[in-house]
């Protein structure tokens, strides 16, 4: 079975700064996706970055970007020059593919990141 | 593109009572998933179609749970007699299930707080 381990509850960063979020995870699956998604308070879920597990090359989307470590899978999210608007829970998914197809997601319990004026 | 729509945004009931939400896919996705987020928690996954072929169900459905999604485009979630246990936000979830790339949209989640 997919785990997914976030191990830092909450962080906090000074607007402008760099912040790294860490995320494990698990499956005996050789054809994967890794997700991070961001929650703001009371708002909906949406994507932040996802990294196909068998691109070597780390994802990047602006300011966001992961570190891929596949041997240890261990994917990690750098946000970069953080933003007022960054703050939200964020989370860490895999999700596995059969035969092509996108299953469901398996979700961390999320850090819940803060970032101070 | 309109985005994953789900009603109610909140639901009150007391225990015991039944509840039925709906969920509107994005428009092209034939692939709609529900997952369950507690507080403090990640969504946990529930179910999922493609189509209106249920594929997977989570051992999390309990018998109380029933989803259905007659026509392949709106799914609706059922909970019969509802225990304080069930309180919880549900998540709608859509993709488009034969590009194997896309991720997952979501919408703003009913939820629900049991009496």
């Amino acid at each position: 079975a997919q785990t997914v381990t976030q191990s830092q509850p909450e962080m906090s960063v000074q607007e402008a700064e760099t912040v790294t979020l860490s995320c494990t995870y698990d499956t005996s699956e050789s054809n994967y996706y890794l997700f991070w998604y961001k929650q703001p308070p009371s708002r909906q879920m949406i994507l932040v970055i996802r990294q196909e597990a068998y691109k070597q090359q780390n994802a990047t989307e602006n300011r966001f970007s992961v570190n891929f470590q596949k041997a240890a899978k261990s994917f990690s999210l750098k946000i970069s020059d953080s933003q007022l608007g960054d703050t939200a829970m964020y989370f860490c998914a895999s999700g596995e593919h059969y035969g092509g197809s996108q299953g469901n997601l398996i979700f961390g319990k999320g850090t819940k990141l803060s970032v101070k004026p | 593109d309109t985005g994953v729509s789900q009603d109610p945004r909140h639901k009150i009931t007391k225990r015991g009572q039944n509840v039925t939400f709906r969920c509107d896919p994005i428009s092209e996705h034939n692939r709609l998933y529900w997952y369950r987020q507690t507080l403090g928690q990640g969504p946990e996954f529930l179910t999922y179609f493609q189509n209106e072929a249920q594929l997977e169900k989570s051992r999390l459905l309990s018998d109380r749970f029933s989803a259905e999604r007659p026509k392949g485009s709106f799914s609706t979630l059922e909970i019969q007699r509802t225990e304080q246990g069930d309180s919880a936000m549900y998540l709608c979830a859509s993709s488009d299930g034969l590009l194997s790339n896309q991720p997952q949209h979501f919408g703003d989640g009913t939820r629900l707080s049991i009496l």
